[in-house]
This record gives C-alpha cells, sequence and structure tokens, in this order.
C-alpha cells in the first residue's frame, strides 16, 4: 500500500534558524496536505498542494509539491517558540474520498 | 458549530474489557475517520467511512469495530482491549477532498 515518510523524525533548532522538513511517498500523490500538532493538541491543517511544482507561502512557511507529485517540503524561516510542534504530511492516490494517510511526522523544538 | 466531538477525553481500561469511543460531526461530513497516535508511529488510520452505511478498513483495523449508522456519528469500538491498544485516538472527518477536521482525542490506557 501507499507509504508516507518523513525526515527528520526530530529537530532542535536555535530561535531565529531555518527549518525543513521532507516528505516522500512511494507513489504518485493527488495532492498533499500539511498539519501541525501543538503538544497536548490536535492535528491542525495547514495547507494543500495539487499542481505538480506548486510553492505556497504563509508567512515565515513555505510548501512545495515536486515535479513528479511524489514528494514534498515544508521550509520555516527564522523559527520562532510557536513553531514548536509535530508537523505530518499527508496524502492519497486515487480518487477523492479514500483514505488519507499520514507521514510519522517530524518534531521540532526550539530554544531561546 | 462544535465542529468534531470525542468523549470520552480519558479512559482507563483492563485488559479484556470492551468500550466505545464516541465521535460525532455536526459538518455535514461525508467522510469520517479514526486514527491512533503512538510516539514515533505518527497517525495511523484506523477505519474510515465514506459516508452513512459504508465503512472500510485502515492501516491497523484488527482489535477494532466501526458502523455508520447516521452522517454525523462514527463510534468506534473496541471488543476485548489489549495493552497494545494503549494510545491516543483522534477521530476526523471532512467533506471530499477538503481538510481534515480532528477532535480533540481521547487517550486511552490498558492495563
Amino acid at each position: 500500500g501507499q507509504q508516507v515518510m518523513q525526515i527528520p523524525q526530530y529537530q532542535h533548532v536555535q530561535e531565529g534558524e531555518d527549518f525543513t522538513t521532507y516528505c516522500n511517498s512511494s507513489t504518485t500523490l493527488s495532492n498533499i496536505q500539511w498539519y501541525k500538532q501543538r503538544p497536548g493538541g490536535h492535528p491542525v491543517f495547514l495547507i494543500q498542494l495539487v499542481k505538480s511544482g506548486e510553492v505556497k507561502k504563509q508567512k515565515r512557511l513555505t510548501f512545495q509539491f515536486g515535479e513528479a507529485k511524489k514528494n514534498s517540503s515544508l521550509h520555516i524561516t527564522a523559527t520562532q517558540t510557536t513553531d514548536v510542534g509535530t508537523y505530518f504530511c499527508a496524502g492519497y492516490s486515487g480518487q477523492a474520498g479514500t483514505a488519507l494517510i499520514f507521514g510519522k511526522g517530524t518534531t521540532l523544538s526550539v530554544s531561546s | 458549530n462544535a465542529g468534531v466531538t470525542q468523549t470520552p477525553k480519558f479512559q482507563v481500561l483492563k485488559t479484556g474489557q470492551s468500550m466505545t469511543l464516541q465521535c460525532a460531526q455536526d459538518m455535514n461530513h461525508e467522510y469520517m475517520s479514526w486514527y491512533r497516535q503512538d510516539p514515533g508511529m505518527g497517525l495511523r488510520l484506523i477505519h474510515y467511512s465514506v459516508g452513512a452505511g459504508i465503512t472500510d478498513q485502515g492501516e491497523v483495523p484488527n482489535g477494532y469495530n466501526v458502523s455508520r449508522s447516521t452522517t454525523e456519528d462514527f463510534p468506534l469500538r473496541l471488543l476485548s482491549a489489549a495493552p497494545s491498544q494503549t494510545s491516543v485516538y483522534f477521530c476526523a472527518s471532512r467533506q471530499g477532498p477538503e481538510k481534515l477536521f480532528f477532535g480533540s482525542g481521547t487517550q486511552l490506557s490498558v492495563l
């Protein structure tokens, strides 16, 4: 079945440093979604990418979808302590309405 | 508009006991799903439903049953709890291929 892999599993940065997490799928994705989970909380949707090569920005966050639609990345510029949490990518291949499969997530810690 | 509501928030069971985790959404979403979250394992899909009367297995379905008699409700049943089912359980719903809305989770411990 489809697998979604994320690296790294953990990342610690100093406040102000940049951070990137990578997501790779074993199959071509129709779209990819990113979620953030704060410690003790539930996952919250950040963004969805649909088009090959798509790049979207949300303030200091930059999301990319690969040309082959099998990989994606999330880059945070100048991290802040509010960025702490676990970032998940998720995707499904095939038709809409099928199961959304999550990567294992990247847990980001930030020290000030 | 409450979104996705899960009950209970915490539960402790003894091995072999049964229980039902409740999930309800008030957004008229056709798609609902259950995930479990374990340290280092991310979110793993247990069961999902694309509409009332339709359910399907996810990645880790063994030991769990579901049913979908209404659009709003999607309960998860543990028939005979095992320590391996100690986890945090999340219910989530969405409309079509759009974003998932998650409940606040149920922390389950099986002793």
